[in-house]
């Protein structure tokens, strides 16, 4: 069964560290992997998309990491600020039976404090 | 100013209403998208449309219906055999199904009273 596992689930940092989100998948066959940040009450931006070849990429304080052989990908936010306060989603896309589909994880609600 | 909208940001509705979500995108995507977000739950799909009159179900299609009469337009109608319709409503669109980024839109809290 196609799943995508986050965690923490919910996680609390002062202001200026860093942390990092993981998120662990088994859609097979694989084609991509995003994340995004879900402000409250907001519509999910996308941060990174990261496909089967791709190991790092960066966006900002955002980075994403990937490895494909274990099929787990994670996120690090570098010296956080009160704006990251939000929900980061893990999304896999991978493929059923209807052709192409999007797996969502639960997300990581993060809380930046100061 | 390029985007995707959804009105209203917040809709309440008595038990046994029928009511509707607009969804626009004027980024000339083709396909569009509704989800359903809960506390604690990843994003569900609903329904989606790659093309003008063509819509497809999604894993949750009970007690929802669509339409595709424009590119820009993919209203979502929650109807009464809606049993839990209380939720985050997102729309989303996208260049094409496969492989691509979807676009947001800010969505529609629902509340039904």
């Amino acid at each position: 069964k196609n799943q995508v596992e986050q965690s923490p689930q919910s996680l609390i940092i002062l202001e200026g560290k860093n942390c990092t989100l993981q998120c662990n998948y088994t859609v097979s066959p694989f084609s991509n992997l995003r994340w995004y940040k879900q402000d409250t009450g907001r519509g999910p931006v996308s941060l990174t998309i990261m496909t089967f070849s791709e190991n790092t990429k960066s966006n900002g304080r955002y980075t994403a990491t990937l490895d494909a052989d274990t099929k787990q990908s994670s996120l690090h936010i570098t010296a956080s600020q009160l704006s990251d306060s939000a929900s980061y989603i893990c999304v896999v896309s991978g493929r059923n039976q209807a052709g192409t589909a999007l797996i969502f994880g639960k997300g990581t609600t993060l809380s930046v404090s100061s | 100013d390029g985007g995707i909208t959804q009105s209203p940001k917040y809709l309440f509705r008595k038990e046994g209403q029928n009511v509707t979500l607009s969804c626009e995108q004027n980024l000339n995507h083709d396909a569009m998208y509704w989800y359903r977000q809960d506390p604690g739950q990843g994003l569900r799909l609903i329904y989606y449309s790659q093309i003008v009159n063509d819509f497809q179900k999604g894993d949750i299609a009970e007690g929802y219906s669509v339409s595709r009469e424009k590119k820009e337009s993919f209203p979502l109608t929650v109807t009464s055999a809606q049993k839990n319709p209380t939720a985050f409503y997102l729309c989303a669109s996208s260049i094409l199904r496969q492989h691509n980024e979807q676009f947001f839109g800010p969505g529609t809290r629902l509340t039904v009273l």
